[in-house]
């Protein structure tokens, strides 16, 4: 079965700082990826997803992630970070051409933004 | 091209009722995927549903079903509510089946009192 972690339950960076948010999978093949963000009481909104090709992907907002295979990682990236990004990121993982299990989240990490 | 969107919003029920909840998927979007998402949980999925047919399920008990209609609106339905139902559910829209970008919809909170 496929999963994901999130090993940091909570981050807190200064703005105008870089940020990383770690995610490793596990899954038996290449996955497809995904990072998504939630503000609070809000849904989903997708930042940015890897399906194949180009391991480097940008994504919304002035995001970024590198799909490292032989790590099981797709570590969420930004250069440098603004107050309106504080919220809660989640990871996820999906079968390729569809699964049962639907996507598989990360528990999720919250982003604190220190002025 | 409008979002999905999902009704209502909140939502308080008591032990032992039963509730529904609507999801409008984006216009041209024939999957419909539904995920409940709590503190201790986190996001885990229920099902999905293609074609007014349920296609795949989550390790949810039967008191947890669906169904979607022609238009590819969808709705779940939890009966016999617990504590533990109270949640945040989101409803996800997708082209087709199995397809994996998925789009969210902000979700209704249901409160089990």
């Amino acid at each position: 079965a496929q999963s994901v972690t999130q090993p940091d339950i909570h981050i807190t960076v200064s703005e105008g700082a870089s940020l990383e948010l770690r995610c490793n999978y596990s899954y038996g093949a290449t996955p497809y990826l995904f990072w998504y963000v939630q503000s609070p009481g809000q849904g989903l909104q997708l930042l940015l997803k890897y399906f194949s090709g180009d391991t480097l992907v940008q994504g919304i907002k002035g995001f970024e992630a590198e799909f490292k295979r032989s790590q099981s990682s797709f570590n969420l990236r930004k250069p440098s970070v603004h107050w309106s990004d504080a919220a809660e990121y989640f990871c996820a993982v999906g079968a390729r051409g569809g699964g049962a299990d639907g996507l598989t989240f990360g528990k999720g990490t919250h982003l604190i933004i220190q002025p | 091209k409008a979002g999905v969107t999902q009704t209502p919003r909140y939502l308080i029920k008591t032990r032992g009722q039963q509730v529904t909840l609507s999801c409008s998927p984006i216009s041209g979007h024939r999957s419909v995927s539904w995920y409940q998402q709590t503190p201790g949980q986190g996001l885990q999925f229920l099902f999905e549903y293609f074609s007014e047919t349920q296609r795949n399920k989550g390790n949810f008990p039967g008191r947890f079903s669906g169904r979607q209609f022609s238009n590819s609106r969808s709705e779940m339905n939890v009966s016999t509510l617990e504590l533990g139902d109270s949640a945040l559910y989101l409803c996800a829209s997708s082209l087709a089946q199995g397809d994996n970008e998925q789009f969210f919809g902000p979700g209704t909170r249901l409160t089990v009192l």
